[in-house]
């Protein structure tokens, strides 16, 4: 199986702008995460989807909002972009039958965000 | 709130050795698990080893294995025959139900030739 795949891998903005990051997971996984990864917070937790709704979600600002397609792919969406936002953005999938929480969470490569 | 900690920034250990990372976690759970993530310099996050918390055998994955103390609330990852691909970031991490991944610090591991 094709594992975890995130597009663009690396991606150079502005303040102020927008971006979007992608997600696709492994096939048949339903339960999509995000997190982000800075040198000084750690690895920090953003939100869950699983069937098209927010599970889970983390400490984040408004400006941080996420989406998942009937597909299981998932999109998160950062708006007015400030320096800080400069991180590693990893997203990770899990199998999750039925609701239930498959523990075991497979990350994609990872999508790396410079905000100048 | 769950919390995990690894004590150990940063090891160093020699091509072939055996070498040892800790990580201890807090939970009032009696049901969860626990994984060892490795993420090299290329930064993909790559799953180790997981333990279920209601299993008492250590799980072992190759060259890697755990030493769970549930009591004790610790998670150590040993790694046997080290090899030069073994230098990484090494995040033990921790997950109850749905809830998310909850991870440490991490520890910085170089194998030296």
């Amino acid at each position: 199986k094709a594992g975890v795949t995130q597009t663009p891998r690396y991606l150079i903005k502005t303040r102020g702008q927008q971006v979007t990051l992608s997600c696709s997971p492994i096939s048949g996984h339903r339960s999509v995460s995000w997190y982000q990864q800075t040198p000084g917070q750690g690895l920090q937790f953003l939100f869950e989807y699983f069937s098209e709704t927010q599970r889970n979600k983390g400490n984040f600002p408004g400006r941080f909002s996420g989406r998942q397609f009937s597909n299981s792919r998932s999109e998160m969406n950062v708006s007015t972009l400030e320096l800080g936002d400069s991180a590693l953005y990893l997203c990770a999938s899990s199998f999750s039958p039925g609701g239930r929480s498959q523990e075991t969470q497979y990350f994609g490569p990872g999508t790396r965000l410079l905000v100048l | 709130a769950q919390t995990v900690t690894q004590s150990q920034p940063e090891m160093s250990v020699q091509e072939a050795e055996t070498v040892t990372l800790s990580c201890t976690y807090d939970t009032s759970e009696n049901n969860y698990y626990l994984f060892w993530y490795k993420q090299p310099p290329s930064r993909q996050m790559i799953l180790v080893i997981r333990q279920e918390a209601y299993k008492q055998q250590n799980a072992t994955e190759n060259r890697f294995s755990v030493n769970f103390q549930k009591a004790a609330k610790s998670f150590s990852l040993k790694i046997s025959d080290s090899q030069l691909g073994d230098t990484a970031m090494y995040f033990c991490a921790f997950r109850r139900g749905n809830t998310p991944l909850v991870f440490g610090k991490g520890t910085r591991l170089s194998v030296i030739a």
